[in-house]
């Protein structure tokens, strides 16, 4: 089985500030690395992902993420925040040859401060 | 291409009502999941389907709970006799055979008073 922790449940920062959310996981399978972001009333989107390859990935508006295998962590960053960018912020695992089914954190909500 | 969409978006029911709610995948994505998201809980898978296989029941909480999917592409989710505590939002996500990534609908919003 798989968990994922958020270690921040609530983040607020300003405006053009940079950002990193934090994502640890625990897995005895190797598995695939996940960050959705959810705004308001609406459902997940995809903003990454890691699969194999290389440890830094990049994914939509500005936002970037490094594996580390050792420290089994996923954290997410963005050099610098716009208001647009408040949302709650998923990190979820899935298991390699499975059937996919993902294992989310708790959630961490980003407030963009002007 | 139209993405996953679920209907309805928000749905009232009385304690003790059956409810069902539908999903709508992405057109040509074999594999469909259902995840249910509560504040106390966070989100939690509740159902896989993938084609003709059984599909992997594990994260229904209850026996009130049941998932079909009819012809290998709508699915509805059926709770019977609803309680207070499965008021959540319910999403319905939806992948190709063999993908890793899932793309997710709007969710219902379940609200059981």
């Amino acid at each position: 089985a798989q968990s994922v922790t958020q270690l921040d449940s609530q983040v607020p920062v300003f405006e053009e500030a940079p950002v990193e959310l934090r994502c640890n996981y625990s897995s005895s399978v190797s598995v695939y690395l996940f960050w959705y972001v959810q705004y308001p009333n609406q459902g997940l989107q995809l903003l990454l992902k890691y699969l194999s390859g290389s440890t830094l990935v990049k994914g939509i508006n500005g936002f970037e993420a490094e594996f580390n295998k050792s420290q089994t962590s996923f954290h997410l960053r963005k050099p610098s925040v716009h208001i647009s960018d408040t949302a709650e912020y998923f990190c979820a695992v899935s298991a390699q040859g499975s059937n996919y089914k993902l294992t989310f954190g708790k959630g961490t909500l980003l407030t963009v401060n002007p | 291409g139209a993405g996953v969409s679920q209907s309805p978006s928000n749905k009232v029911t009385e304690k003790g009502k059956d409810v069902e709610l539908r999903c709508d995948p992405i057109s040509g994505h074999t594999a469909l999941y259902w995840y249910r998201q509560s504040l106390g809980q966070g989100l939690e898978f509740l159902i896989y389907f993938q084609g003709n296989s059984a599909p992997d029941k594990s994260g229904l909480p209850s026996d009130r709970f049941s998932a079909e999917r009819t012809g290998g592409s709508v699915s509805t989710l059926t709770i019977q006799r609803t309680q207070q505590e499965d008021s959540a939002v319910y999403l319905c996500a939806s992948s190709s055979t063999g993908q890793e990534t899932q793309y997710f609908g709007p969710g219902t919003r379940l609200l059981v008073l």
